[in-house]
């Protein structure tokens, strides 16, 4: 029972372009999200998140959007630059900010910045 | 600021065998969690505490795995005995009471 779902297990842009990485859940309690990028032999690092509160939190270039209706997220990156090339995970917490609890991962995208 | 540290990097040992993974979590974080990434289920939580007291096991696959956390500064997974199927990168994360975790570099498991 996947309630976090990435479906798009790969993403494939030019340098410069927008990415944008799409993010689905299913359970009604998370109300808190987040995005980790993962690089080859190392952990994931935290790049951006947003409470269900919410429905838009930017940081340089990365904007994550949420449509709570639908159950639904969004990560663009603007411009995307060949270093951005990682695996992308989004995660769902079912506490909000203040609180630390379990996320549930999904199985990410890996993105490809070309020149 | 150091990070997460964990140790071993890289873990090779035979079935049957006990294998013990550790972690040092950042200064001054209150949570721990230990993650483990398969192909099969991606990342998934094992075990988390607070304040060094565990929270939710349930993601502890069986008897076989358990989790300490003596001190604030230190906490160990252990396998015993270790099954080929224990084959994973585990991670251990840590926080400041917030959802955003800090991950370690994870040691590769393989049992053979």
């Amino acid at each position: 029972d996947q309630q976090v779902k990435q479906n798009s297990p790969s993403l494939s842009v030019q340098e410069g372009r927008i990415s944008i990485l799409n993010c689905d859940y299913t359970n009604s309690m998370f109300d808190y999200f987040l995005w980790y990028k993962k690089y080859p032999a190392e952990g994931p690092t935290f790049l951006i998140s947003i409470s269900s509160i919410k429905d838009k939190n930017e940081d340089g270039r990365f904007t994550v959007f949420l449509n709570k209706s639908a159950k639904h997220l969004s990560l663009h990156i603007v411009p995307s630059q060949p270093g951005d090339s990682a695996v992308y995970f989004c995660a769902a917490s079912p506490s909000g900010t203040g609180t630390a609890s379990k996320l549930t991962f999904g199985t990410g995208t890996r993105l490809q910045v070309t020149l | 600021d150091a990070g997460v540290i964990q140790s071993p990097r890289h873990e090779v040992t035979e079935m049957g065998q006990e294998v013990t993974l550790r972690c040092k979590p950042i200064s001054g974080h209150n949570s721990l969690f230990w993650y483990r990434q398969t192909m099969m289920r991606g990342l998934e939580l094992l075990i988390y505490f607070n304040n060094n007291v565990p929270i939710d096991d349930s993601g502890m696959p069986e008897d076989r795995f358990s989790a300490k956390m003596p001190n604030a500064s230190f906490s160990t997974l252990k396998i015993q005995p270790s099954e080929p199927r224990d084959s994973a990168v585990y991670f251990c994360a840590s926080s400041r009471g917030t959802p955003e975790a800090f991950f370690g570099q994870g040691t590769r498991l393989t049992v053979v």
